[in-house]
């Protein structure tokens, strides 16, 4: 069954440094998003992207937050300078434009800022 | 804004028993779709069941099922005959129906433990 796929799964990273998390959508998925999830808490939106631009984004994703797709496979998240309260679990998620379908997540990249 | 409540944090459930587990949203629009995520230790977020709200019948998918009440907002999962596998974190979710593809808002889990 196709995957959605992250790198790395684990990133410890010094506070003010960029951190750049990865992720391979399913080949024929259209939607991309990228959620986040501090311990013990409920997952919350991000970002979505589709057609090579952001489509929402939530009040989380500020100046710091980017993202791209840079070469039709792979799709990033970029903190620019990171906070210790950027500590999360990140998930990357794809989906092929049926919004009954839910998406289909990546098994997410925790972000530990020190 | 919509939001959706899980208002057990934690459940437990005896091996081959069944559980139910609760959620509650709260919403203005007549078109959506809800769904149940399971995330076990392994952290990733598994799609379990979905439920387009303009469906009055349950949706179902093996063990798992739902009671949807539109008019309470209300979406519970049933597990039957649940296994030790099906241990973890459960998140309810809502989708707006329509324009551009919209964002997963969810509740905040309910950790199911499955007692041997």
């Amino acid at each position: 069954e196709p995957e959605v796929t992250q790198t790395p799964s684990h990133q410890v990273t010094q506070m003010g440094q960029e951190v750049i998390l990865r992720c391979v959508p399913i080949s024929n998925h259209l939607y991309f998003y990228w959620y986040r999830q501090i311990l013990g808490q409920k997952v919350e939106f991000l970002v979505s992207f589709y057609n090579n631009e952001i489509s929402e984004k939530s009040e989380i994703f500020d100046d710091q937050f980017s993202v791209e797709r840079p070469d039709g496979s792979n799709f990033t998240l970029k903190i620019r300078s990171t906070k210790l309260e950027d500590s999360a679990m990140y998930f990357c998620a794809s989906s092929g434009g049926g919004q009954g379908n839910g998406y289909t997540f990546g098994s997410g990249t925790r972000l530990t800022v020190v | 804004a919509q939001t959706v409540t899980q208002s057990q944090p934690e459940m437990s459930v005896q091996e081959a028993e069944t559980v139910t587990l609760s959620c509650t949203y709260d919403t203005s629009e007549s078109d959506y779709y809800l769904f149940w995520y399971k995330q076990p230790p392994s952290r990733q977020m598994i799609l379990v069941i979905r439920q387009e709200a303009y469906k009055q019948q349950n949706a179902t998918e093996n063990r798992f099922s739902v009671n949807f009440q539109k008019a309470a907002k209300s979406f519970s999962l049933k597990i039957s005959d649940s296994q030790l596998g099906d241990a973890a974190m459960y998140f309810c979710a809502y989708m707006r129906y329509g324009g551009s593809q919209g964002n997963l808002i969810f509740g905040k889990g309910t950790k199911l433990s499955v007692k041997p």
